[in-house]
């Protein structure tokens, strides 16, 4: 159980495009999901919490109108790269807090995001 | 603040040998606390967590780790490294919301 499947694992963009990148969690429900960000050779920072069914909270210097994150339902977040430049080429990960249980967040396997 | 420090950015360590990596954190409620590990090019797996009661916590392949508050230490330890433990670990502290505040990494090179 508690299965995060992120969407895709690998992905290349041109400069200037978007790229959206899906998180689901399989077999709990999730009201709250997390978005990552961990550039080469370095931690993962948090960008932002996303809510059901509310707006996210994005972290301090992420700009939310480049980073829009979307969490519809109980089980899917996206998030998007809007006009993405090779600067944003990272490794975005999703985690996933199921509700009403008290554990941890699961992580998807990440997206491999490349900007050319 | 909340901060998680990791002092050895780098380890190496001979196959077969013990090994403990470090992690400090500072956190002003209750911490739940972490530890993943990272192989390159590769998502996070959880080693071990620990939430409350016993202060010492096993996890899978292996590894333990104490929960010191007084230190705010929470070190990750195993008895005999394998070749395949080379990899990126990090510590991380969270509260009950889910949320991670990642240490900075570190990274376990295993000598044969």
């Amino acid at each position: 159980g508690a299965v995060v499947s992120q969407h895709p694992s690998r992905v290349i963009c041109k400069s200037g495009t978007s790229v959206k990148i899906e998180c689901r969690s399989l077999d709990f429900q999730a009201t709250t999901m997390f978005w990552y960000r961990q550039f080469p050779k370095q931690s993962l920072m948090l960008m932002a919490t996303s809510n059901e069914g509310s707006k996210a909270t994005y972290e301090q210097g992420v700009e939310k109108d480049k980073f829009l994150i979307n969490h519809a339902s109980l089980t899917l977040s996206t998030l998007t790269v809007t006009s993405a430049h090779p600067e944003d080429s990272s490794f975005y990960i999703c985690s996933a807090q199921p509700s009403h249980m008290d554990t941890e967040a699961f992580f998807g396997q990440g997206t491999r995001l490349t900007v050319v | 603040a909340q901060s998680v420090t990791q002092p050895d950015i780098h380890i190496t360590v001979s196959e077969g040998a013990s090994l403990e990596l470090r992690c400090n954190y500072s956190y002003g409620a209750t911490p739940y606390l972490f530890w993943y590990v990272q192989s390159p090019g590769q998502g996070l797996q959880l080693l071990l967590k620990y939430f409350s009661g016993d202060t010492l916590v096993q996890g899978i392949k292996g590894f333990e780790a104490e929960f010191k508050r007084s230190q705010s230490s929470f070190n990750l330890r195993k008895p005999s490294v394998h070749w395949s433990d080379a990899a990126e670990y990090f510590c991380a502290v969270s509260g009950n919301t889910g949320k991670l505040i990642f240490g900075q990494g570190t990274t376990l090179q295993v000598k044969p």
